[in-house]
């Protein structure tokens, strides 16, 4: 079982639309969490951090169930510069080691 | 004013063949990272320095020998290249190994073996 698993989609959305993604970790230890997202042939930047509380940077809401070692990501009001691959990132060391998952793919069409 | 940077962009070359990537990183951290990603987009994880010593060695072929001369360079060395070292590889940096410090990547090494 891969340590971070995300559903690679291409998730093909209308602008305007809400979209969601998911992801699961495996390791329970995990202490930190992280969404990343990389466009096409570029370096991953990333886009927030994830707490237990549940956080909210504008249009992206970011949760978080440690019971269920579950991490969400919702867009609302998709815009077509929204098109990426976002990544769920975990850390369960404080080495700094980043674990990564495969990438959501998201394609929003006008 | 490129925060990490890393050369060359592109790397083709030959197998057998034995290359480095260059990494520096001019925002003052401590903690710096070798990643590689493969044509499954998978990003996973070499190396890490911290004031440059060695703290994370992951489960990597020891043709791949990392080497930081000081903690804002850090720096890749491949020997005896092969087809399935094709992949790009990101730097990055952080401002320590906290798992909760961001880490900037790198505009990546797209390095292609023949």
């Amino acid at each position: 079982r891969k340590e971070v698993e995300q559903d690679p989609g291409p998730f093909n959305v209308p602008e305007g639309a809400t979209v969601a993604f998911n992801c699961t970790y495996s390791n329970s230890a995990s202490q930190s969490f992280f969404w990343y997202r990389q466009d096409c042939r570029k370096e991953p930047k990333l886009l927030m951090s994830v707490y237990s509380s549940g956080n909210e940077d504008g249009r992206f809401t970011a949760q978080l169930n440690r019971a269920s070692q579950y991490i969400s990501l919702l867009i609302r009001d998709s815009k077509l510069s929204d098109s990426a691959t976002y990544l769920c990132v975990v850390s369960s060391s404080n080495t700094g080691k980043l674990i990564f998952g495969q990438g959501t793919t998201l394609q929003v069409k006008p | 004013d490129t925060a990490v940077s890393q050369t060359p962009k592109y790397l083709v070359t030959q197998m057998g063949n034995d290359k480095s990537i260059k990494c520096e990183q001019n925002l003052g951290h401590d903690t710096m990272y070798w990643y590689k990603q493969d044509s499954k987009k998978f990003l996973k994880i070499m190396f890490s320095y911290n004031n440059k010593e060695l703290i994370i060695n992951e489960t990597v072929p020891n043709r791949f020998s990392p080497k930081s001369p000081d903690k804002a360079h850090l720096n890749l060395h491949i020997n005896s290249l092969e087809l399935g070292d094709s992949a790009v590889y990101f730097c990055a940096s952080s401002s320590g190994t906290l798992s909760s410090y961001e880490q900037y990547f790198g505009p990546g090494t797209r390095l292609t073996v023949t």
